[in-house]
């Protein structure tokens, strides 16, 4: 059974506080992992996707890395605007369906 | 323009009573999803459809029922026999059925139990 696990559940920031979100996984064989925003309210905006261990993509602030175990998003210099829930999902090699973690919050202070 | 539309954005549901949320897209796209999110939670998925006239049980399918008639639209009945029905219902639709294909989301329906 594929497993996602989200840490921190919640991270605080100050502006400017660059830090990293992770996201663990275990599947038999990773067709894809995914990135999301979710605002309160909203649905989930796509950010990313990474097919295989030492892919990294970028957007502004946002960059994410991929292992065989385990992905990062890296926040750089964060701004309050930034703040959201990250959603992080896998899709195995045999499925079409996305296994979610439960996101991790984050907060970023002025 | 191109995405997903649910409707209505909160529904409110009566004992006993079966409720329909609506979910379009104009993508193009295949394959189409229902998700269940409670606070502080991931997404669950409750049924999907990866073409006309057929769709699968996801993990939570019981108390749900869905039809997929039309390549577009997906809607999802919450039944009298689902007994927690509160919870912030997401559609999501992709390109290609059983591929690598980025799932899209809309903005979401909630529902709430009068």
């Amino acid at each position: 059974e594929d497993q996602v696990t989200q840490s921190p559940e919640a991270l605080r920031l100050q502006e400017g506080e660059s830090s990293s979100l992770n996201c663990s996984y275990t599947v038999s064989g990773l067709r894809g992992l995914f990135w999301y925003r979710q605002d309160p309210g909203k649905g989930p905006e796509f950010l990313f996707t990474l097919y295989s261990a030492g892919e990294e993509k970028e957007k502004e602030r946002l960059k994410a890395t991929l292992t065989k175990k385990e992905s990062f998003l890296h926040i750089t210099a964060p701004k309050p605007e930034d703040s959201a829930t990250y959603l992080c999902a896998v899709r195995e090699t045999s499925g079409s369906r996305l296994t979610f973690g439960e996101g991790t919050q984050l907060t970023v202070n002025p | 323009d191109g995405g997903i539309t649910q409707s209505p954005k909160y529904l409110f549901r009566k004992e006993g009573q079966n409720v329909t949320l609506s979910c379009e897209q104009n993508l193009n796209h295949d394959a189409m999803y229902w998700y269940r999110q409670d606070p502080g939670q991931g997404l669950r998925l409750i049924y999907y459809s990866q073409i006309v006239n057929d769709f699968q049980k996801g993990d939570i399918a019981e108390g749900y029922s869905v039809s997929r008639e039309k390549k577009e639209s997906f809607p999802l009945t919450v039944t009298s026999a689902q007994k927690n029905p509160t919870a912030f219902y997401l559609c999501a639709s992709s390109g290609l059925a059983g591929g690598g294909e980025t799932q899209y989301f809309g903005p979401g329906t909630r529902l709430l139990v009068l």
